[in-house]
């Protein structure tokens, strides 16, 4: 069956634009985390979607970013105003439901580039 | 905070030479352990998890990792790696959301 997906695969801006990443999650799953991959800083965690439950925003960097689940499946992940340091590839994950125990499928990421 | 720990950032072995991968985590009674491999230009792959029961867990491509308490470690070995093992492996905890460790660069040499 289908896995996560993600578009667009690369992304390149302006310093000061916005821009939007979306996230396709395994059909049926019920969870959705959002991860930023960076030189810097790792894998870390950003923002997680159970359900109609409101989400766990506790990983947002800043209030520039924010994600929203239309439909208990496709998210978007916005950040606003980027800036360079926002530069990083950012990863999407599904699972069936949300636990610690619960298998996290991941997306191939979309790499931004903010010039 | 919760916390996982790779200390090795880049290590390089012989293809057919044993691999071990060190991860060590901290706080938490019960931590729920993963493994996943990162391929370049690939998303995560999940290699293995462990979450109770035998410490030693099998995972695919050959792998396994061994879940040592008293160490509060979780360390991923491979008796004989190929040169397709080489890619970015990370360790993880879950507290629902995966707390990863820094990865560790897998090269293989011919």
């Amino acid at each position: 069956g289908a896995g996560v997906s993600q578009s667009p695969s690369n992304k390149v801006t302006e310093k000061g634009k916005d821009v939007e990443l979306r996230c396709d999650p395994i059909s049926g799953h019920t969870a959705l985390y959002w991860y930023r991959q960076s030189l810097g800083q790792g894998l870390e965690f950003l923002i997680y979607f159970q359900g109609n439950s409101a989400p766990d925003k506790s990983g947002l960097p800043s209030d520039r970013f924010s994600a929203e689940r239309t439909g208990g499946s496709v998210s978007t992940l916005t950040i606003q105003r980027t800036q360079q340091e926002d530069s990083a590839v950012y990863l999407c994950a599904s699972s069936l439901v949300r636990g610690a125990v619960d298998e996290q499928f991941f997306g191939p990421g979309t790499r931004l580039t903010v010039l | 905070a919760q916390s996982v720990t790779q200390p090795d950032i880049h290590i390089t072995v012989s293809e057919g030479a044993s691999l071990e991968l060190r991860c060590n985590y901290s706080y938490g009674a019960t931590p729920y352990l993963f493994w996943y491999v990162q391929s370049p230009g690939q998303g995560l792959q999940l290699l293995l998890k462990y979450f109770s029961g035998d410490t030693l867990v099998q995972g695919i491509k050959g792998f396994e990792a061994e879940f040592k308490r008293s160490q509060s470690s979780f360390n991923l070995r491979k008796p004989s790696v190929h040169w397709s093992d080489a890619a970015e492996y990370f360790c993880a905890r879950s507290q629902g959301n995966l707390i990863f460790g820094k990865g560790t660069k897998l090269s293989v040499k011919p």
